[in-house]
C-alpha cells in the first residue's frame, strides 16, 4: 500500500516560520498536493508540486524531491488564522492518497 | 453560490436505517469522489467516478454504494447504517483535461452520526 507520513502535531509562535515535512512512497507518483483544513471545515487547496524544487505562493511555499520521496510546506510570518491541519496528499494512479494531517497550533 | 454542495450538512440516524448523502457541483468537472474522515485516520476514499458511466471502489467501499445521476450529481448511500460509519463525509470534484492538474475541490462536508 501507499504510506504518507507527516508529523501529527506542531506548535509555533505568531510571526515565526514553520516547516511541515511529508514523506511518501515513490512508486506510481504523479504529483504532491498540500491542503489546509480548519477544524470541522472542508480541506482547501494550497499547492501542487510535480517537479523537483520550490514553489512559492505568498507566505506559503512547497518543496518537492522526487528521488527522496519528500516534500515540505513552509509557512512564513505565521498568523493566528494559520492554526489548522495541513494535509499532504500523493497523487497516485488518478487518486489522492492522504496523510493523516499535521495539526498546527499558532500561539501569540 | 458554493461550487460543491452537500446535503444534508448534519444527520443523526439509527442503526439499520438507509441513508443517502447527496453532492452537487457547478464546476463542470467530470470527476467526483466521496471520502470519509475520522479523527487520527485522515481522509479515506470510499468511491470515485470519472464520468457518468464510470464508478470505482475506493479504499473503504464496504457498506456503501453510490450513484452518479448526472455529471453534476454524485450520491452516497448507506444501505443499513452502523455506528462505526459515524464520521465526517466529504464530496470532492476534479477536472483532468488539457493542462489541468486534477486538483480536487471539496464540498463543506456532512457530519453523520449513527446511534
Amino acid at each position: 500500500g501507499q504510506n504518507i507520513d507527516q508529523p501529527t502535531e506542531m506548535t509555533a509562535t505568531e510571526g515565526a516560520i514553520v516547516q511541515i515535512n511529508c514523506t511518501y512512497q515513490t512508486s506510481g507518483f504523479n504529483g504532491l498536493f498540500w491542503y489546509q483544513q480548519h477544524a470541522g471545515e472542508a480541506p482547501t487547496f494550497l499547492s501542487y508540486n510535480v517537479l523537483d524544487g520550490l514553489e512559492e505562493k505568498g507566505r506559503f511555499s512547497s518543496f518537492l524531491s522526487r528521488s527522496k520521496g519528500y516534500s515540505y510546506l513552509l509557512l512564513k510570518e505565521l498568523q493566528m488564522k494559520d492554526s489548522a491541519s495541513y494535509l499532504c496528499a500523493d497523487h497516485n494512479t488518478d487518486k489522492l492518497i492522504f496523510g493523516t494531517g499535521t495539526r498546527l497550533q499558532v500561539f501569540p | 453560490d458554493a461550487d460543491v454542495t452537500q446535503t444534508p450538512r448534519n444527520r443523526i440516524t439509527k442503526t439499520g436505517k438507509r441513508i443517502m448523502l447527496e453532492c452537487s457541483q457547478t464546476k463542470g468537472h467530470d470527476r467526483m469522489y466521496w471520502y470519509r474522515q475520522d479523527p487520527g485516520l485522515g481522509l479515506r476514499l470510499i468511491y470515485y467516478s470519472f464520468d457518468v458511466k464510470d464508478i470505482n471502489k475506493g479504499e473503504i467501499s464496504d457498506g456503501y454504494s453510490v450513484s452518479r445521476q448526472a455529471q453534476a450529481k454524485f450520491s452516497l448511500s448507506l444501505e443499513s447504517a452502523i455506528p462505526n460509519q459515524t464520521a465526517l463525509y466529504f464530496c470532492a470534484t476534479s477536472d483532468f483535461s488539457g493542462i489541468s492538474t486534477d486538483t480536487q475541490y471539496f464540498g463543506p462536508g456532512t457530519r453523520l452520526t449513527v446511534l
